[in-house]
């Protein structure tokens, strides 16, 4: 079956740092990959998506690319900042599951002033 | 404003007590979801629907029950079967999930339920 898995956390970063979150997947067909943020105490947000292989989603300075060849989607951002402070999720969408999320366990990060 | 409501933010129930989380979208989504987070974890699928009355159990669905009487509404209700039903409860929707399709899913603000 699908399954997704992203690096733990927590990850604390001082304020301008690069944060680089891991994900790789493993699914049978040909997924859209997803990564959503949860701030504290809300619902997921949608942060970027990417639907075949070697497109990129970019969202508010973060990017991830979809490489098929190593099946990971890596969040990226060049400088953090304290508002970015947040749990991350990379999700699979699967065209067989009818449209079903599969999460990962979710990366909490830290970002200091 | 388009999007999806979820009532109430918080919740509390006693043991033995089954209650209902409401979720409302104004999107004109097809399908809906239901989800539940527990500290740590990712989001776990409990129910989903494709089309109105119709739904199907995801990958916990027990101890819990839907509806879906109309596309603009998919309440949850959690039973008095449903062995640690505390967790933070999110709802969330997608134009549809036919075959072939991967369309995005937008998510409510979630209720948190606690069973005291």
């Amino acid at each position: 079956g699908n399954s997704v898995t992203q690096m733990e956390g927590p990850v604390t970063l001082s304020e301008e740092a690069f944060l680089t979150i891991n994900c790789t997947y493993t699914a049978t067909g040909y997924p859209s990959l997803f990564w959503y943020v949860q701030y504290p105490g809300e619902g997921l947000q949608l942060l970027l998506k990417a639907t075949k292989a070697d497109d990129k989603g970019s969202n508010k300075g973060f990017e991830a690319t979809y490489r098929k060849e190593t099946t990971s989607f890596h969040l990226e951002k060049g400088s953090v900042q304290v508002s970015d402070s947040a749990v991350y999720f990379c999700a699979l969408s699967d065209r067989d599951s009818w449209g079903k999320l599969q999460f990962g366990a979710g990366t909490q990060v830290v970002v200091t002033p | 404003d388009g999007g999806i409501t979820q009532s109430p933010k918080y919740l509390f129930r006693k043991e033995g007590q089954n209650v209902t989380l409401s979720c409302e979208q104004n999107l004109n989504h097809d399908a809906m979801y239901w989800y539940r987070q527990d500290p740590g974890q990712g989001l776990r699928l409990i129910y989903y629907s494709q089309i109105v009355n119709d739904f199907q159990k995801g990958d916990i669905a027990e101890g819990y029950s839907v509806s879906r009487e109309k596309k603009e509404s998919f309440p949850l209700t959690v039973t008095s079967a449903q062995k640690n039903p505390t967790a933070f409860y999110l709802c969330a929707s997608s134009i549809d999930s036919v075959a072939g399709s991967t369309d995005t899913q937008y998510f409510g603000p979630g209720t948190r339920l606690t069973v005291l």
